[in-house]
């Protein structure tokens, strides 16, 4: 079946680091990939999508390439902000339409 | 246009209990599915609706069911609580392309908790 393993948390930032947050995933044919944001006592927000190989989401700084012969799609931004503290979802979706989540990675940007 | 909307936002139960929650997706959209959120097992896909007709279900138990209206709300009923269905139950809703996956987008939610 299918999987998503992300990178552990959390992740402690100083304002204006880099970041990375590494995502690799099992799937059976062409996934799309995703990344949701969810901020404390709220739903998932969507980040960025990837639907093909070699396609790079980008939002808000935020950008993600799909990499099929890593079978990877991690996200990256330059330089964080205290308001980006969030946990960070990557997920994928088949043709059966439903999303598979990895564990979640939890952020935490300090001024 | 409006986001997806959920009621109630929170709710707190009994073992033993059965609740309904409800789910109003983004206008023009037909798909609606429903996610269990918990500390231990993650974001976990228990079923999806289309056009009044389950078209995806997961690996949960029978007192878990959904249903979806023809103006597409829908609404996820739980029999039978447990105090391992304490969650958080998102809603998410694409316009149901059928060729492929879509974007879902999601609502903020209900918090169950049992007691």
């Amino acid at each position: 079946g299918n999987s998503v393993t992300q990178m552990e948390g959390p992740v402690t930032l100083s304002e204006e680091a880099f970041l990375t947050i590494n995502c690799t995933y099992t799937a059976t044919g062409y996934p799309s990939l995703f990344w949701y944001v969810q901020y404390p006592g709220e739903g998932l927000q969507l980040l960025l999508k990837a639907t093909k190989a070699d396609d790079k989401g980008s939002n808000k700084g935020f950008e993600a390439t799909y990499r099929k012969e890593t079978t990877s799609f991690h996200l990256e931004k330059g330089s964080v902000q205290v308001s980006d503290s969030a946990v960070y979802f990557c997920a994928l979706s088949d043709s059966a339409r439903q999303l598979t989540f990895g564990s979640g990675t939890q952020l935490t940007v300090l001024p | 246009k409006a986001g997806v909307t959920q009621t109630p936002r929170y709710l707190i139960k009994t073992r033993g209990q059965q609740v309904t929650l409800s789910c109003s997706p983004i206008s023009g959209h037909r798909s609606v599915s429903w996610y269990q959120q918990t500390p231990g097992q993650g974001l976990q896909f228990l079923f999806e609706y289309f056009s009044e007709t389950q078209r995806n279900k997961g690996n949960f138990p029978g007192r878990f069911s959904g249903r979806q209206f023809s103006n597409s709300r829908s609404e996820m009923n739980v029999s039978t609580l447990e105090l391992g269905d304490s969650a958080l139950y998102l809603c998410a809703s694409t316009d149901g392309g059928l060729e492929g996956p879509d974007t879902q987008y999601f609502g903020p939610g209900t918090r169950l908790t049992v007691l």
